[in-house]
């Protein structure tokens, strides 16, 4: 089975800087494919961004980029120019490629604290 | 896309009382699941339809609990003989069968307090 994990519970950050979230992963798999959530509080999560694991390339979405380590299992999210509205709780969601029907195994979740 | 929608919102129950959640997916979207997310842990993954068919659930559906999705549109969750335990956010997300690559689209989940 696969497990994700998020070892960081919290992480704060100030407008305008970097933040760098971790997350590391547990697959025998060589086909699957990575997510990172976005939970702001009391509204649904949202798709930040997908990295597909044949791809060498790292995704990058706006503000948004993911540093992909296929052989050391990490998957670490990137925030630059941090925003008020980048407060949330970030989960990092793993999901095979076939045979799962498509079910995501989450992290335990960081919350991201963004300061003035 | 009007969003996946879940009602209701919030539910508090009595322990030992039934309860049914429903989800409307974005129309078109042929897969839907559900999850289960108890405080400081991400959702954990309860079952899964792909149009009207269940086609897995995960060991954590215990015989109370049951999902349907009759007509392959709307889905609804229900918990019997609720327990203290089953306090948590059931949260509903849909997709549209595209190859591997779908992205599952998440609704506001509907919270529920078993007293």
């Amino acid at each position: 089975a696969q497990t994700v994990t998020q070892s960081q519970p919290e992480m704060s950050v100030q407008e305008a800087e970097t933040v760098t979230l971790s997350c590391t992963y547990d697959t025998s798999e060589s086909d699957y494919y990575l997510f990172w959530y976005k939970q702001p509080p009391s509204r649904q999560m949202i798709l930040v961004i997908r990295q597909e694991a044949y791809k060498q390339q790292n995704a990058t979405e706006n503000r948004f980029s993911v540093n992909f380590q296929k052989a050391a299992k990490s998957f670490s999210l990137k925030i630059s120019d941090s925003q008020l509205g980048d407060a949330a709780m970030y989960f990092c969601a793993y999901r095979s490629a076939g045979g799962s029907w498509g079910k995501l195994q989450f992290g335990a979740g960081t919350q991201v604290v963004v300061t003035p | 896309d009007t969003g996946v929608s879940q009602n209701p919102r919030h539910k508090i129950t009595k322990r030992g009382q039934n309860v049914t959640f429903r989800c409307d997916p974005i129309s078109e979207h042929n897969r839907l699941y559900w999850y289960r997310q108890t405080l400081g842990q991400g959702p954990e993954f309860l079952t899964y339809f792909q149009n009207e068919a269940q086609l897995e659930k995960s060991r954590l559906l215990s015989d109370r609990f049951s999902a349907e999705r009759p007509k392959g549109s709307f889905s609804t969750l229900e918990i019997q003989r609720t327990e203290q335990g089953d306090s948590a956010m059931y949260l509903c997300a849909s997709s549209r069968l595209a190859g591997v690559a779908d992205t599952q689209y998440f609704g506001p989940g509907t919270r529920l307090t078993v007293l």
